[in-house]
């Protein structure tokens, strides 16, 4: 069965540095998405991505962040300067289409420390 | 705004039984969708049942159910026939089609353990 995949699994950067989360969504889906969740809390939305544009984004998603499908596989999220609040979950999400009654597909997430 | 609200911060249930996750919602628009997600202790965050504003039936997936309350805004998730397995983070979800666009709200977890 197909399933989004996340590169890395772990990452510990230091405060300031860049960081590039990588996912790879499932290979017939348009719809890609960035969650992230802080540990011991809720999962919360970052940015949905649709036909090379952002298509909605959360309060979270601020300059510091950014998203990109560099090619016909790949699905980005840049954080350009890390904070220790970045430490967190984050989880790459994908689906066939955007509206209606659909489910998201999460990847295994990709456990961020900054230190 | 949409929200989610899951009151059981943690649930026991003995193995072979069934147990029920309570979810509430809150919104005013009239089409949205809740969703319901497992998360194991390795993390990831794997789909279990969908349940759409209008439909007129309850969702049902193999031993997941879905309790759909319209009037009261509930959710609720029943797991049949408990197994060791379904000891996980479990969280409820909500899209509202009109304005979040294709965003998630989720609640903030039921944390699920099936003893033997």
């Amino acid at each position: 069965e197909p399933e989004v995949t996340q590169t890395p699994s772990h990452q510990v950067t230091q405060m300031g540095q860049e960081v590039i989360l990588r996912c790879v969504p499932i290979s017939n889906h348009l719809y890609f998405y960035w969650y992230r969740q802080i540990l011991g809390q809720k999962v919360e939305f970052l940015v949905s991505f649709y036909n090379n544009e952002i298509s909605e984004k959360s309060e979270i998603f601020d300059d510091q962040f950014s998203v990109e499908r560099p090619d016909g596989s790949n699905f980005t999220l840049k954080i350009r300067s890390t904070k220790l609040e970045d430490s967190a979950m984050y989880f790459c999400a994908s689906s066939r289409v955007g509206l209606g009654g659909y489910e998201q597909y999460f990847g295994p997430g990709t456990r961020l420390t900054v230190t | 705004a949409q929200k989610i609200t899951q009151t059981q911060p943690g649930m026991f249930v003995q193995e072979k039984e069934a147990v029920t996750l309570d979810c509430t919602y809150d919104t005013s628009d009239p089409s949205y969708g809740l969703f319901w997600y497992k998360q194991p202790s390795s993390g990831e965050m794997i789909f279990l049942i969908y349940q759409g504003s209008y439909d007129q039936q309850n969702a049902t997936e193999g031993r997941y159910s879905l309790n759909f309350q319209k009037a009261r805004k509930s959710a609720n998730l029943v797991i049949s026939a408990s197994q060791l397995g379904d000891s996980a983070m479990y969280f409820c979800a909500m899209r509202v089609f009109e304005t979040s666009g294709s965003r998630l709200t989720f609640g903030e977890g039921t944390q699920l353990t099936v003893n033997p």
